[in-house]
C-alpha cells in the first residue's frame, strides 16, 4: 500500500518528442505528488508537484496529469530537449507524514 | 558555499573500517535527512532530523549511526558495513520536517564496501 509503481524504467525519445512517465499508487491517503529530476553525478531536485484537487499542472514544458479515480499520475515533457536527459522520480506523501514514498525512477534519454 | 554540500564524494572502505559521511546545508532549513540510493530501487529514507531531534529512524541497521549537532550539520557514522551497503548516500534538507516541504539534496557520497 505504501508503494508507488513507476514506468517505464527507461525511455528514449528524439528531440522534440513528448516523453510520458507514469506512476500508480494504492494508498488513497496520499495527498501530495512531487516529481524529482536527477542529472548524473547530482542529487535529485524538485521539478513540479501536484495535489489531488487538480487534474493538471503545468510549469514551462513540464506537465503533471492526475487521475484520482484511477490512482495514477503522469509527467509529460513537451518539446523535449537533450538537456532534459536525466532520471525522473515520482513520489507520494501521506498527509501528516514526514516520509515521501518514491518510485524506482525512469531514465530518460533525449537524442539530438 | 550554497545549497547542500556532502563530503567526501567517494569513499571506499573495508568491512572492518569506521568512517563518517558529512553533510552541511547553507539554506537555513530546520530539517535534515539521510537517504540511500541503490540502482533500480526507490530512494530509501534512513533518518530524519527536525530541529536537531531525530523524528524518523526507518528500521536502519545499527551499523549506521546518525548525528546532528546543529541544524546545519549532519553526519552518518559507519562501522562494520556489509558489501550490500555499497550505494549512493544522499543528504537533504527542507524548511520544515513536514513532507510537503521540498527536499534540497546534496550530490551524494558514493560508498563502496570491499
Amino acid at each position: 500500500q505504501q508503494q508507488v509503481k513507476q514506468s517505464p524504467q527507461s525511455l528514449i525519445v528524439q528531440k522534440g518528442g513528448i516523453p510520458i512517465i507514469n506512476c500508480a499508487y494504492e494508498n488513497t491517503a496520499f495527498d501530495y505528488f512531487p516529481w524529482y529530476q536527477q542529472f548524473p553525478g547530482k542529487g535529485p531536485a524538485l521539478l513540479i508537484a501536484i495535489r489531488p484537487d487538480v487534474s493538471e499542472k503545468k510549469e514551462g514544458r513540464f506537465t503533471i496529469s492526475f487521475n484520482k479515480s484511477a490512482k495514477q499520475f503522469s509527467l509529460h515533457i513537451m518539446d523535449s530537449q537533450p538537456g532534459d536527459s536525466a532520471t525522473y522520480f515520482c513520489a507520494a506523501l501521506q498527509g501528516g507524514s514526514e516520509k515521501l514514498v518514491f518510485g524506482k525512477g525512469t531514465k530518460l534519454t533525449v537524442n539530438p | 558555499e550554497t545549497g547542500v554540500t556532502q563530503t567526501p564524494r567517494h569513499l571506499v572502505m573495508g568491512m572492518t573500517n569506521k568512517k563518517s559521511l558529512k553533510c552541511e546545508q547553507h539554506l537555513g532549513h530546520n530539517a535534515m535527512y539521510w537517504y540511500k540510493q541503490s540502482a533500480k530501487k526507490p530512494l530509501e529514507l534512513m533518518f530524519v532530523y527536525s530541529l536537531e531531534e531525530r523524528v524518523e529512524n526507518n528500521s536502519v541497521p545499527s551499523r549506521f549511526s546518525p548525528e546532528c549537532p546543529n541544524s546545519s550539520h549532519l553526519f552518518l557514522h559507519l562501522h562494520t558495513l556489509q558489501p550490500e551497503d555499497s550505494a549512493l548516500y544522499l543528504c537533504a534538507s527542507s524548511p520544515t520536517g513536514y513532507g510537503y516541504s521540498p527536499l534540497h539534496f546534496g550530490n551524494g557520497t558514493r560508498l563502496t564496501v570491499t
